[in-house]
């Protein structure tokens, strides 16, 4: 159960696109379209932001997506806001007799 | 309205035990799979444990099996999570979250876990 690999941190500019990437194994994001990103402003719970690698929840902005190549997914905010400043985490389910699930390290988003 | 309150946490020295409750409101707890999570102080979100809707199928981290126990009481419509052997690692705010089969879709407020000689 190690824990997927995100960047650190990322950086961006209002009104432009980052993408968060989020590296696992064919253990986990290689072998099922059941990743999920949260977003978590400090001190709070965090949000659901994407599942099913790339459908949002009633309510989340469609500058928000996501996508999955492989054993790496990934998160793209477009149009950059404010507001979009938080720790981003992508979640795989993991491969075993039962159920697990794995987050990634999380990545700082920082609008400029 | 969808909620979820946890409660429980506190102060423990090593070795020692702790049961954290979830209250769930607007929902029946017993239609959804329900999951901890935790996030030691200015680190990133572990997953913790999982019970499914017959509450007879569970999974844990490696890390915390043999240690914690999560149950439901669908009475009260409360999930719990029993904590025994606690180590200074242990340390964390614990959320007890919804899964919708859509990802984790409703998480509580969280419940601060110490653990401290």
């Amino acid at each position: 159960q190690s824990a997927l690999t995100q960047p650190a941190s990322v950086s961006g500019s209002p009104g432009q696109s980052i993408t968060i990437s989020c590296t696992g194994t064919s253990s986990d994001v290689g072998s099922y379209n059941l990743v999920a990103w949260y977003q978590q402003y400090p001190g709070k719970a965090p949000k659901l932001m994407i599942y099913e690698v790339s459908k949002r929840p009633s309510g989340v902005s469609n500058r928000f997506s996501g996508s999955k190549s492989g054993n790496t997914a990934s998160l793209t905010i477009s149009g950059l806001q404010a507001e979009d400043e938080a720790d981003y985490y992508c979640c795989s389910h993991a491969s075993g007799t039962t159920w697990a699930w794995v987050f990634g390290g999380g990545t700082k988003l920082t609008v400029l | 309205e969808v909620q979820l309150v946890e409660s429980g946490g506190g102060l423990v020295q090593p070795g020692g035990s702790l049961r954290l409750a979830c209250a769930a409101s607007g929902f029946t707890l017993r239609n959804h799979w329900m999951h901890w999570v935790r996030q030691a102080p200015g680190k990133g979100l572990v997953w913790v444990s999982y019970i499914e809707t017959d509450g007879s199928t569970t999974n844990y981290a490696d890390s915390v099996r043999g240690r914690f126990t999560i149950s439901s009481d669908n009475a009260k419509n409360t999930l719990y999570l029993q904590l025994t052997g606690l180590r200074v690692e242990d340390t964390a705010v614990y959320y007890c979250v919804r899964d919708a089969n859509q990802g984790m879709d409703v998480w509580g407020q969280g419940t601060t876990v110490t653990v401290s000689s």
